[in-house]
């Protein structure tokens, strides 16, 4: 099956730093999101972005899909930021279609200090 | 919109009774349901997808007659955790895949719900 790599792994920034989160998938997608998920177990949906770029707020994502990688950035971080963010794909089928399953990275554990 | 729930948010029983969890679609129909399972620090992993009408199909390794899965309408799933063990304690998700439009082309964005927390004494 599609391999989803995240790096780093782990990541500790001061307030007001920027950052940037990276995902490299082995296959083509059909599909690709990122999500923050916070200390309740919640995932919030942060992009939903197979290819290009989107920006909301300080935060902004861009898809390479002919490279097979994307990278979350976020800028002025916050405590409230801090958190596990999960890139997740839908492979592209044999036939070109989608299984509309998604395969998850291990994450990116972020923590914000004052 | 878009907005998921799940209910209970956490539960405890006893090894060897069943537990059900309801994951429901607040504001959309989903045709497609999933559910997942999330061990401490570790990442999600897909148990099965359940479709609307028809059977679940569950991935490599998951015991469809321990997880009993089903999708009786557009806006309901349930998981069955029959005869549960200590080991069946974890963090149970499920989410919602809603179509929509992006960039002149279907998408399938998934939604989730806030998480179930099972523990089996």
């Amino acid at each position: 099956g599609i391999q989803v790599e995240q790096s780093p792994p782990d990541l500790i920034l001061q307030e007001g730093a920027n950052s940037t989160l990276r995902c490299n998938f082995s296959d083509s997608v059909n599909n690709l999101q990122w999500f923050h998920q916070n200390p309740w177990g919640q995932l919030i949906n942060l992009f939903y972005i197979p290819s290009g770029t989107k920006q909301n707020g300080r935060l902004s994502a861009t898809t390479v899909a002919t490279e097979r990688y994307s990278l979350l950035y976020i800028s002025s971080s916050q405590t409230t930021d801090s958190g596990v963010y999960f890139c997740a794909v839908d492979p592209l089928s044999r036939s070109g279609g989608s299984n509309y399953k998604l395969t998850f990275g291990k994450g990116t554990l972020l923590t914000v200090n004052p | 919109g878009a907005v998921v729930s799940q209910h209970p948010s956490w539960v405890i029983c006893k090894s060897g009774t069943s537990v059900k969890i309801e994951c429901r679609s607040l504001d959309f129909q989903a045709t497609t349901m999933f559910w997942y399972r999330q061990f401490p620090k570790q990442s999600l992993m897909l148990m099965a997808t359940s479709n609307e009408g028809s059977k679940a199909t569950y991935e490599q390794g998951v015991e469809k007659d321990k997880f009993l899965i089903n999708h009786a309408s557009l806006t309901l799933s349930t998981l069955t955790v029959t005869s549960a063990h200590p080991e069946d304690s974890s963090f149970y998700i499920c989410s919602a895949s809603r179509p929509g439009l992006a960039g002149g082309r279907i998408s399938y964005e998934q939604y989730f719900g806030p998480g179930t927390r099972l523990t089996v004494t």
